[in-house]
C-alpha cells in the first residue's frame, strides 16, 4: 500500500542552522507530494508540493526536490528562524483525482533555539 | 483570501451522546474531505466527496456518516461518542480541475469526549 516515512524527531537546531527533515514513500504509480507545517494549536498548511519527478518545490526559504529513483522528498532550509518551530508532515496523494486522501508521515517536530 | 470554515471550533461531549462538526470549503472549491488528528498523531483520513458525491473512504467508524450538501458544505455526524473520539477534526476543500490534489485545510474542530 502507499505509505510516507519521515524522519522522527524532536529536531532541535539553534538559529541559523541548516534543517533537513527526511521524507520516504511508497507508492504505486506516479504520485504528488506535499509538505505541510502545523504551527501550535493551528491548523494545516501547505509548505511546499511537487507534482511530478524532478520537480523541485520551494517556499519561504524551503525546499524538497521529487526524487523517484530514492523514493525521497526530503525538506531542507538553509538558515532556520525561532519562528519556524512546528511540526512538519510529509504527504502523498497516490492520485490527482478529486477525493484522494492525503496520506501523511508521522511528523517531525522541530524547536529552533535563538 | 478567504479559507475552510469549519465550526464549532470546540466541542465538549459526554460519552455515548452525538456531535455534528460542520465545514464551508472555499468558495467554488467542489470537494471536501475530513480528517482526524489525535493527540501527537499524523492527519488519519476519514471520508470525502466531490460534487456531492461521496469519493473515497478511510478508516471512518459505522458510528460516523457525512455528507455534501447542495451549496459544497459538509457535515460530520457522530453518534454513540466514545473516549477515544476525543481528537482535532479537519476539513480540506479542494478546487476543481487542479490536476494534482492539493488540499487547503480549516482550523479544525477540537472535540472532548468526557
Amino acid at each position: 500500500g502507499n505509505s510516507v516515512t519521515q524522519m522522527e524527531g524532536p529536531v532541535t537546531l539553534s538559529e541559523e542552522a541548516f534543517l533537513t527533515i527526511n521524507c520516504t514513500y511508497t507508492a504505486t504509480g506516479y504520485p504528488s507530494l506535499f509538505w505541510y507545517v502545523q504551527y501550535p494549536g493551528e491548523g494545516l498548511q501547505l509548505l511546499l508540493k511537487a507534482t511530478k519527478a524532478d520537480d523541485k518545490g520551494s517556499n519561504k526559504g524551503f525546499e524538497a526536490t521529487y526524487r523517484k529513483e530514492t523514493t525521497s522528498f526530503h525538506l531542507e532550509k538553509g538558515s532556520v528562524q525561532v519562528s519556524d518551530s512546528a511540526v512538519y508532515f510529509c504527504a502523498l496523494s497516490a492520485s490527482n483525482q478529486a477525493g484522494t486522501a492525503l496520506i501523511f508521515g508521522k511528523g517531525t517536530t522541530l524547536s529552533v533555539s535563538s | 483570501a478567504a479559507g475552510v470554515i469549519q465550526s464549532p471550533r470546540h466541542l465538549i461531549k459526554e460519552k455515548r451522546e452525538t456531535a455534528t462538526l460542520k465545514c464551508y470549503p472555499i468558495p467554488r472549491h467542489d470537494t471536501v474531505y475530513w480528517y482526524q488528528q489525535g493527540p501527537g498523531q499524523d492527519p488519519q483520513f476519514l471520508i470525502s466527496f466531490y460534487e456531492k458525491m461521496q469519493s473515497d473512504k478511510g478508516s471512518i467508524p459505522d458510528r460516523f456518516s457525512a455528507q455534501q450538501f447542495s451549496d459544497y458544505h459538509s457535515e460530520l455526524n457522530m453518534s454513540s461518542l466514545e473516549l477515544g473520539d476525543s481528537a482535532l477534526y479537519f476539513c480540506a476543500s479542494s478546487p476543481p480541475g487542479q490536476g494534482y490534489n492539493e488540499q487547503f485545510f480549516g482550523p479544525g474542530t477540537r472535540l472532548t469526549v468526557l
